[in-house]
């Protein structure tokens, strides 16, 4: 069965990065785009960007360009999201969702359980 | 800045019909768009339920439904049951690689 699974809790100071990881499973990792998206405390969800696991091609939100890197890793079925720069702002949980429709288009389906990423004020 | 918007709360009875509605400042919403609809309940992850507008999961219960209606996207629920209580948000697709999500719904079954 397809599974989404995603790295521990992390809690990091004003000004670090933090790096989150998403492993695949009950697929064929490099056949679906996987996108990355924030939900902060009691607020809605945020689209950040998404990967190509096949050839490591990216796309980021405007908001975002500059600040996050998405990566993967091939031989590990794992893709990463790295957030720099970190502020109180950026306190909430972070998810990897698979995408599986063609170019053109979006269709999520299965997503990661979530990781907290918590920056103190 | 492109705004999606969605009613912030909505109130159903259990058994009754409940349409939730999803508009972008660009203009009407179409087909194009491919309008994604998730549910999302307290402490887990959004649950995917609707994807280029129209289509289900394997999972999605039938009483969910995606549609367009008058430039908008919606999704309504037919038979309302008391776990349909959750966050719903719809995600449209703009082209350019580039998304948003609605602000998300929070829907009452009362």
């Amino acid at each position: 069965q397809v599974q989404l699974v995603q790295s521990g809790a992390e809690v990091k100071m004003p000004g670090a990065s933090v790096k989150v990881s998403c492993k695949a499973s009950g697929y064929t990792f490099t056949a679906y785009y996987i996108h990355w998206v924030r939900q902060a405390p009691g607020q809605g969800l945020e689209w950040m960007g998404w990967i190509n696991p096949n050839d490591g091609d990216t796309n980021y939100a405007q908001k975002f360009q500059g600040w996050v890197t998405m990566t993967r890793d091939p031989s590990l079925n794992t893709v990463y999201m790295e957030l720099g720069r970190l502020t109180y702002d950026d306190t909430a949980v972070y998810y990897c969702v698979r995408d599986t429709a063609p170019a053109g288009r979006w269709d999520f389906d299965y997503w990661g359980q979530g990781t907290l990423v918590t920056v103190p004020s | 800045q492109t705004v999606v918007t969605q009613e912030p709360s909505v109130t159903v009875s259990p058994g009754g019909t409940v349409t939730l509605t999803c508009t972008s400042s660009t203009g009407a919403v179409t087909s194009a768009y491919y309008p994604n609809w998730f549910q999302q309940k307290p402490g887990q992850p959004p649950r995917s339920l609707i994807y280029g507008t129209t289509n289900k999961h394997s999972w999605t219960p039938a009483r969910f439904s995606g549609s367009l209606l008058g430039g908008k996207a919606a999704l309504t629920v037919s038979g309302v049951q008391p776990e349909d209580e959750a966050d719903y948000y719809c995600l449209l697709y703009y082209g350019g690689a580039a998304g948003m999500f609605g602000g998300g719904t929070k829907l009452t079954v009362l």
